[in-house]
């Protein structure tokens, strides 16, 4: 089974500075797909960042970027220059080829940002 | 503008009634799911959908049903069986059903929190 693990339940950045938070996954499949979502107060879902397993590219979205180590099963997320509106719940997720398209999500980490 | 519509906002339940969470999608999407999230815990899937008139149950279906008649929708219940039916209920979509999706996102709604009076 997959399993994905966020071991940082909380984490504070000074506006302006950079965060890194932590996921690892564990899975068996050579090819997958490893997502971060945000969740702000509001709790809507939003889809901050992906990655394909086959590319050892690392994805970068504006200021978010991640550091994907494939041997490791680690997929770390970047936020650099924070935004007092960066501040919300962030789940790692993974999915396997072929699973019927089922995430799988770590229970995230809280960030706060602070002024 | 497309985009996954969940009601009610906010649902209370009474001891030994079901309710129905409604969720409609105008994406046209084939596959939906459905989530409850609690504190400190990540999204656990309760069912799934890839396509009409079919569907999988998730890693806790137990104390839930669904159904699928039409593509655009998805509603849950939450019937007398579920003990602690207390969370956020999120429900999801992505364009493609099956293994096909890749690296597709699933598409969220706003969610329905739902309480027992």
């Amino acid at each position: 089974a997959q399993t994905v693990t966020q071991s940082q339940p909380e984490m504070s950045v000074q506006e302006a500075e950079t965060v890194t938070l932590s996921c690892t996954y564990d899975t068996s499949e050579s090819d997958y797909y490893l997502f971060w979502y945000k969740q702000p107060p509001s709790r809507q879902m939003i889809l901050v960042i992906r990655q394909e397993a086959y590319k050892q590219q690392n994805a970068t979205e504006n200021r978010f970027s991640v550091n994907f180590q494939k041997a490791a099963k680690s997929f770390s997320l970047k936020i650099s220059d924070s935004q007092l509106g960066d501040a919300a719940m962030y789940f790692c997720a993974a999915r396997v080829a072929g699973s019927q398209g089922n995430l799988i999500f770590g229970k995230g980490t809280k960030l706060s940002v602070k002024p | 503008d497309g985009g996954i519509t969940q009601s009610p906002k906010y649902l209370f339940r009474k001891e030994g009634q079901n309710v129905t969470l409604s969720c409609e999608q105008n994406l046209n999407h084939d596959a939906m799911y459905w989530y409850r999230q609690d504190p400190g815990q990540g999204l656990r899937l309760i069912y799934y959908s890839q396509i009409v008139n079919d569907f999988q149950k998730g890693d806790i279906a137990e104390g839930y049903s669904v159904s699928r008649e039409k593509k655009e929708s998805f509603p849950l219940t939450v019937t007398s069986a579920q003990k602690n039916p207390t969370a956020f209920y999120l429900c999801a979509s992505t364009p493609v059903g099956g293994g096909g999706q890749g690296n597709q996102p699933q598409h969220f709604g706003d969610g329905t929190r739902l309480s027992i009076l």
